[in-house]
């Protein structure tokens, strides 16, 4: 059974650096991409990023400013999100998201992490 | 990057309806459209891929359609369960997008 299993809820300060995780089983972790997508309070879902655990190719959607980075550990079949210095407009639910491999990019996500709510204040 | 316009952005419908929902890309994705329902309080389920291809367990009642920049997800004879928001999201080109949802409310 694919599983994504995401890391729990955080609440942090502004400027405050957080990282959270998504780990993957029932499949092959580094063949799958994983993506992140934002949800802030009541609105719709953003795009934030994609990575090929495979390769480390990571591609970001340049909205974000360079202030997260994606990362992923095949050894233990986990990605990561990260923030540098949180801001409150970060608050948000997170979630990832599995993509099957394309031969140019990933193709749809299919399976979601259960979601990880990030607190700012 | 390519914008994402759902319409409407809210519709009331029954249970029995056919109800429709479009999405048209701010230029041309070939078919690399997916459609998401995502429920209060929950993680949103993955419904289409491929513009018109169902996920695995999604009921036959679901149908998406179109290529290019114009894309519809019908459901046909709404069922209770289906009130929610529906995404659509494009694949084709970085950075992916989503549109701004639709809300199927109960007439």
């Amino acid at each position: 059974e694919v599983q994504l299993v995401q890391s729990g809820a955080e609440v942090k300060k502004p400027g405050d650096s957080l990282t959270i995780s998504c780990k993957g089983s029932g499949y092959s972790f580094s063949t799958y991409w994983i993506a992140w997508v934002r949800q802030m309070p009541d609105k719709g879902l953003q795009w934030m990023g994609v990575i090929y655990p495979g390769d480390a190719d990571t591609k970001y959607n340049p909205s974000l400013g360079g202030r997260v980075t994606i990362a992923s550990a095949n050894s233990i079949t986990t990605a990561f999100l990260q923030f540098s210095s949180l801001t409150t407009s970060d608050t948000a639910v997170y979630y990832c998201v599995r993509h099957k491999s394309g031969v140019l990019h990933p193709l749809a996500g299919d399976f979601w992490g259960q979601g990880t709510l990030v607190t700012v204040s | 990057d390519i914008q994402m316009t759902q319409s409407p952005s809210s519709l009331s419908a029954s249970v029995g309806d056919r109800v429709t929902i479009t999405c048209r890309a701010s230029q041309g994705i070939n078919y690399y459209l997916a459609w998401f329902q995502q429920k209060p309080g929950k993680v949103p389920k993955s419904l289409i891929y491929g513009a018109s291809s169902l996920h695995s367990g999604v009921p036959s009642r679901f149908s998406g359609s179109g290529s290019g920049t114009d894309f519809t997800l019908t459901i046909n004879s709404l069922q209770p369960e289906d009130f929610a928001t529906y995404y659509c999201q494009q694949y084709n080109t970085y950075p992916f997008t989503f549109g701004g949802g639709t809300r199927v409310e109960m007439k």
